[in-house]
């Protein structure tokens, strides 16, 4: 079954310096997402991503945070200067359509430890 | 703007015992419902949703969910557990027309021997 894939699976940061998340979404597959989960807190939705624009994002994505499509399948999220409570998991997900109707495919996210 | 409520977060239980996780949700709009399950070192994975029709859903692997829309709940239940089932459980719920999940806190559940 295909699947999302992530990397790394771990990245350890000092704070203030920038940091790319890497996901590759399922290949057929038109809408993409980034979500977090701080150690010990709910899993937060932070952008959605559709034909190459932003569709939705979320009041915790301010303007340190921002994606890419650079390629056909690669998507990325980047965090500009970062700080210790950008310290979470960061789940990337895709799905076919909008996704009451088709679920979005998560993959298994990157650890991301700000020193 | 919607909320999702997951009462327990943590659930102990023997295998072939049943269980019940329970979840509320709380929204001004229609929404669909989804549980999420989080297997160790993995990433989420759907295990079954709701959009309309019978408000008893089931999954592949015997889990089952009833909507209830006058409780506002979406409560899991499995009547026989598997060691395989311990994991993470998340509640999640997404607005009509809307792309962005709305999660619980999570369930974890344990099976013991």
């Amino acid at each position: 079954e295909p699947e999302v894939t992530q990397t790394p699976s771990h990245q350890v940061t000092q704070m203030g310096q920038e940091v790319i998340l890497r996901c590759v979404p399922i290949s057929n597959h038109l809408y993409f997402y980034w979500y977090r989960q701080i150690l010990g807190q709910k899993v937060e939705f932070l952008v959605s991503f559709y034909n190459n624009e932003i569709s939705e994002k979320s009041e915790i994505f301010d303007d340190q945070f921002s994606v890419e499509r650079p390629d056909g399948s690669n998507f990325t999220l980047k965090i500009r200067s970062t700080k210790l409570e950008d310290s979470a998991m960061y789940f990337c997900a895709s799905s076919e359509g909008i996704s009451y109707n088709q679920p979005q495919h998560f993959g298994d996210g990157t650890r991301l430890s700000i020193l | 703007a919607q909320s999702v409520t997951q009462l327990d977060s943590q659930v102990p239980v023997f295998e072939e015992a049943p269980v019940e996780l329970r979840c509320n949700y709380s929204s001004s709009v229609s929404v669909y419902l989804f549980w999420y399950v989080q297997y160790p070192n993995q990433g989420l994975q759907l295990l079954l949703k709701y959009l309309s029709g019978s408000t008893l859903v089931e999954s592949i692997n015997g889990f089952e969910a009833e909507f209830n829309k006058s409780q506002t709940s979406f409560h899991l239940r499995k009547p026989s557990v598997h060691i395989s089932d311990t994991a993470e459980y998340f509640c999640a719920v997404i607005k009509a027309a809307g792309n962005k999940l709305t999660f619980g806190g999570g369930t974890r559940v344990l099976v013991k021997p």
